[in-house]
């Protein structure tokens, strides 16, 4: 039973520049979650997605957005980078809105120079 | 919105006990979590609280009073392999039916020989 995958594991882009980020969440899990987490932080939520549809969405500018497919793997887009986008992007997948236990991928490394 | 404090470091003794504490301030609150994150890997689920009390698994054990917005995470015997981030989570409702979990910004554990 394969775990939350997310890709590319690390990557590094410059000022201005456009990422996209990728998910696929655990077997049976619908909704997934987007976090970021700097250094020495705790997750901070992006937005969540369930049934293709962004359902909540946390303090983060428009440069951020999401998409979620039918087969329910998820894509984070992050336009007109900052050096302050440099962070851990986690995803993580559950069951339906009512959030409990949340399955996270081992997560993108972005940094930004 | 919601406050989650959290110690941000602490250390200790190989098979001692250690108690890290979380307070949080929330309105709607449905339920409390733990999680592990070790360095550079994903956070894993611990446990959940949502009903005042001890849950106990294992070595681990955590505490809710909801009418103290407090939860305490004990971890009994330490081993060095308990060196993590331990990261309180709390869940509260959302408009659409949605539950959306916030995190603290974690407590480093230290422990040494």
């Amino acid at each position: 039973d394969a775990g939350v995958t997310q890709s590319p594991t690390h990557l590094i882009k410059t000022r201005g520049q456009q990422v996209t980020l990728r998910c696929s969440p655990k077997s049976g899990h619908d909704t997934v979650s987007w976090y970021q987490q700097a250094l020495g932080q705790g997750p901070q939520f992006i937005f969540q997605y369930y049934e293709e549809e962004e359902r909540q969405r946390g303090n983060f500018p428009d440069r951020f957005s999401g998409h979620q497919f039918p087969n329910y793997s998820s894509e984070l887009n992050v336009n007109a980078l900052l050096l302050g986008d440099s962070a851990l992007y986690l995803c993580a997948s559950s069951q339906g809105l009512a959030v409990g236990e949340l399955f996270f991928g081992e997560g993108s490394r972005l940094t930004v120079l | 919105g919601q406050n989650i404090d959290q110690p941000t470091e602490m250390t200790a003794t190989e098979g001692a006990i250690v108690q890290i504490n979380c307070t949080y301030q929330t309105s709607g609150f449905n339920g409390l979590f733990w999680y592990q994150q070790h360095a550079g890997e994903a956070p894993t689920f611990l446990s959940y609280n949502v009903l005042d009390g001890l849950e106990e698994k294992g070595r681990f054990s955590s505490f809710l009073s909801r009418s103290k917005g407090y939860s305490y995470l004990l971890l009994k015997e330490l081993q060095m392999k308990d060196s993590a981030s331990y990261l309180c989570a709390v869940r509260a409702s959302a408009s659409g039916g949605s539950y959306i979990p916030t995190f603290g910004r974690g407590t480093s554990l230290i422990v040494h020989p």
